[in-house]
C-alpha cells in the first residue's frame, strides 16, 4: 500500500534533549512538508522540501531542523532551542506544481517534560 | 497574503440533520481550495477539493462550491451520520508552485444519535 508513515506514534522526552521524528513516503512525491498542530488550532508549517537536498523554512522553523537526503524520507529534529515542543506533528507529501493535494501521515504526538 | 477563516465550533447536530460549515478565504491569484477531515488521534484526510471558480467538489455526501465572487468554499452535507463526527479543516494552496497549504483553525463536529 502506498502512503506516508510516521514513527513513533507517541514520543516522550526530557526538556533539553533533541529528538528526531521520522517521516517516510512511498508515493514517489517530490515535495514533503512538516506541520505542527496545537489544540484548537490549525496546522502551522514548519519546513518543506520540493526536491532532494533542498528545503525551505515555513512559518515556525525556529528550534527545528530537517534534512532531505532521500526522496522518500524527510526527518524532523526538534531541538532543545524549541521553547514549546509539546505538540502533534504531521508530515505530508504531494506532487509539485499547482493544485495538487497533500497526503498526510498519521502524526506523532511529542510530549516534553 | 493568504488566509482562511472558518466558522468556529464546536458544532453539535442530531443524526440526519443538515450540515453547513462556512469557510471564506483571502488569497492572491486563483488558489485551489480543499476540505480535509481529521478523526481523533489521526492525520488529515482529503475530503474534497476544487481548483477553479464555480467548481463543485464532492465526496461521501459532502459538497462544496468554489465561489470566487464571495471568496467562499462552504462545506455542506444533507444528512449527517454519527460517523461524520470529526474536525474539518478548510485550506487553500498558494499558486507559487511550492503548493503550500494555508489552513483554517478547524471546526469540530459532533453528531449525536
Amino acid at each position: 500500500d502506498g502512503g506516508i508513515t510516521q514513527s513513533p506514534k507517541y514520543l516522550f522526552r526530557k526538556e533539553g534533549q533533541n529528538v528526531t521524528l521520522s517521516c517516510e513516503q512511498n508515493l514517489n512525491h517530490d515535495a514533503m512538508y512538516w506541520y505542527r498542530q496545537d489544540p484548537g488550532q490549525g496546522l502551522r508549517l514548519i519546513y518543506y522540501s520540493q526536491i532532494v537536498n533542498d528545503f525551505q523554512k515555513g512559518d515556525i522553523a525556529e528550534g527545528y531542523s530537517v534534512s532531505r537526503e532521500k526522496k522518500e524520507s524527510f526527518p524532523l529534529t526538534v531541538t532543545s532551542a524549541q521553547k514549546n515542543p509539546t505538540a502533534f506533528y504531521l508530515c505530508a507529501s504531494s506532487w509539485t506544481g499547482k493544485s495538487y493535494e497533500q497526503y498526510f501521515g498519521p502524526g506523532t504526538r511529542l510530549t516534553v517534560t | 497574503g493568504n488566509s482562511v477563516t472558518q466558522m468556529e465550533g464546536p458544532v453539535t447536530l442530531s443524526e440526519e440533520a443538515f450540515l453547513t460549515i462556512n469557510c471564506t478565504y483571502t488569497a492572491t491569484g486563483y488558489p485551489s481550495l480543499f476540505w480535509y477531515v481529521q478523526y481523533p488521534g489521526e492525520g488529515l484526510q482529503l475530503l474534497l477539493k476544487a481548483t477553479k471558480a464555480d467548481d463543485k467538489g464532492s465526496n461521501k455526501g459532502f459538497e462544496a462550491t468554489y465561489r470566487k465572487e464571495t471568496t467562499s468554499f462552504h462545506l455542506e452535507k444533507g444528512s449527517v451520520q454519527v460517523s461524520d463526527s470529526a474536525v474539518y479543516f478548510c485550506a487553500l494552496s498558494d499558486q507559487t508552485g511550492a503548493n503550500n497549504l494555508f489552513f483554517g483553525t478547524g471546526t469540530r463536529l459532533t453528531v449525536i444519535p
